[in-house]
């Protein structure tokens, strides 16, 4: 299934490092969000856009800062990262940012060395 | 206290067994209820949404008690391919955002 890529499957980086995720959605939906996925932890939503405007940050730390340039491409920008942020870091698209059925992008393994 | 519960398992369970587990959530102004499943190293997929009345999908039967804020998910006849974590979700009062369990973990074994 194609519906929502992600790119690149596997990361690893320094903390001094600069880098970027990529998330992009084929299905015409209207919201996509990051989340971050750890071991044995709940999904934790990071950031919500809708129409290309994000409409939810939850206290998410400033090194990481999201770019969605239209509302099929979202991009996830990593700057001087933790160890602690290593994770699986998923991308989803909804029709709407009401819907709750979530098609999800197959993530991005960080890791943080 | 966790906004979403669910026992971790693993659930051991014989092909061929019935199988349920339960989902605690806390927040009584929740309005939608779902099932995803995630596979090892996937991503989650949505398998079925819960709706007051309870619905039906094949082998798998979600149920909703609003009185006592939980959601279950019973699975019949169950077969090797069903082994996964199931993620209960629960929406919050702002519509798009999804309040996640961490899951519970089901190995069918032959």
């Amino acid at each position: 299934e194609t519906g929502v890529t992600q790119t690149p499957r596997h990361l690893v980086m320094g903390m001094t490092n600069k880098k970027s995720l990529k998330c992009e959605q084929h299905l015409g939906h209207n919201a996509m969000y990051w989340y971050k996925q750890s071991a044995k932890k709940p999904l934790e939503l990071m950031f919500v856009y809708s129409l290309e405007e994000r409409v939810e940050n939850n206290s998410v730390p400033s090194r990481f800062s999201p770019e969605c340039p239209n509302s099929s491409h979202l991009f996830l920008h990593l700057h001087t990262l933790q160890p602690e942020d290593s994770a699986l870091y998923l991308c989803a698209s909804s029709q709407d940012s009401g819907f709750a059925e979530q098609y999800f992008g197959p993530g991005t393994r960080l890791t943080v060395t | 206290r966790k906004e979403v519960e669910q026992d971790p398992g693993p659930f051991n369970v014989p092909e061929g067994a019935t199988v349920a587990f339960n989902c605690t959530y806390s927040n009584s102004a929740s309005q939608s209820f779902f099932w995803y499943r995630q596979d090892c190293r996937k991503e989650p997929k949505l398998l079925m949404s819960v709706y007051s009345s309870g619905n039906e999908d094949g082998r798998f039967t979600a149920q909703l008690n609003r009185a006592s804020q939980y959601i279950s998910l019973l699975i019949r006849d169950s077969k090797l391919s069903d082994s996964a974590t199931y993620l209960c979700v629960v929406t919050a009062d702002s519509n798009y955002q999804l309040i996640w369990g961490a899951g519970t973990k089901l190995i069918i074994k032959p």
